[in-house]
């Protein structure tokens, strides 16, 4: 069976600050993961994918992503947080052609 | 390329009514998802259609919501009677076929049930 865990439903940062946006899956096969991010009264927009090869992906708008198979985990990244990321984040994983979404995490960029 | 159409972008009904909701995929997207997004969750897939067949609706209250998408292109979602709990934000989805991983989504129609 296939799930997400997104630890942290809110998370703030200051202006500047590194984001980390946590995600564990569950999968009974290869996963493929994903981030979406979802901006107020707008539909999910893909940040990055991780299906096969290197472990480490990086997206739109800088932010990255790691694939740690070990530690069942794929977190989202940015070394500097701009006014402009504060959005909603949802993990996602992709197991025999279905999606499955986190409850996401709503990030807070502080002046 | 023009993106996932969806309307209405809002509907307020009372409980028992009936609603529909309508959704225009990218064109040549075979792969058609109808998601349910309820306050504060992640999206819960309701039903996935692969041109015009049904590929999942494993997770479709079949009592009062229905889905149909009769030339594998659009689609419409349908919820009779209505309840409080489908109050949530509908959201449509597609992708070139079924093996494709990438989803690209509409804007959503927010749903508020009275």
């Amino acid at each position: 069976a296939q799930s997400v865990t997104q630890l942290g439903s809110h998370v703030s940062v200051s202006e500047g600050a590194l984001v980390l946006l946590r995600c564990n899956y569950s999968s009974s096969v290869p996963p493929y993961l994903f981030w979406y991010v979802q901006y107020p009264n707008q539909g999910l927009q893909l940040l990055l994918k991780y299906t096969t090869g290197a472990t480490l992906v990086k997206g739109i708008n800088g932010f990255e992503a790691e694939f740690k198979k070990s530690e069942t985990s794929f977190h989202l990244t940015k070394p500097s947080a701009h006014m402009s990321d504060a959005a909603e984040y949802f993990c996602a994983v992709r197991g025999f052609n279905k999606f499955y979404f986190g409850s996401g995490t709503k990030l807070n960029v502080k002046p | 390329e023009a993106g996932v159409a969806q309307s209405p972008r809002y509907k307020i009904i009372e409980k028992r009514q009936s609603v529909a909701f309508w959704c225009n995929p990218i064109s040549g997207h075979a792969t058609l998802y109808w998601y349910q997004q309820i306050l504060g969750q992640g999206p819960k897939l309701l039903i996935q259609f692969q041109n015009n067949g049904v590929v999942d609706d494993s997770q479709l209250p079949k009592d009062r919501f229905s889905a149909e998408r009769l030339k594998g292109v659009d689609s419409t979602l349908k919820i009779q009677p209505a309840k409080l709990e489908d109050s949530a934000v509908y959201l449509c989805a597609s992708s070139l076929d079924v093996s494709q991983e990438t989803q690209y989504f509409g804007p959503g129609t927010r749903l508020l049930v009275l």
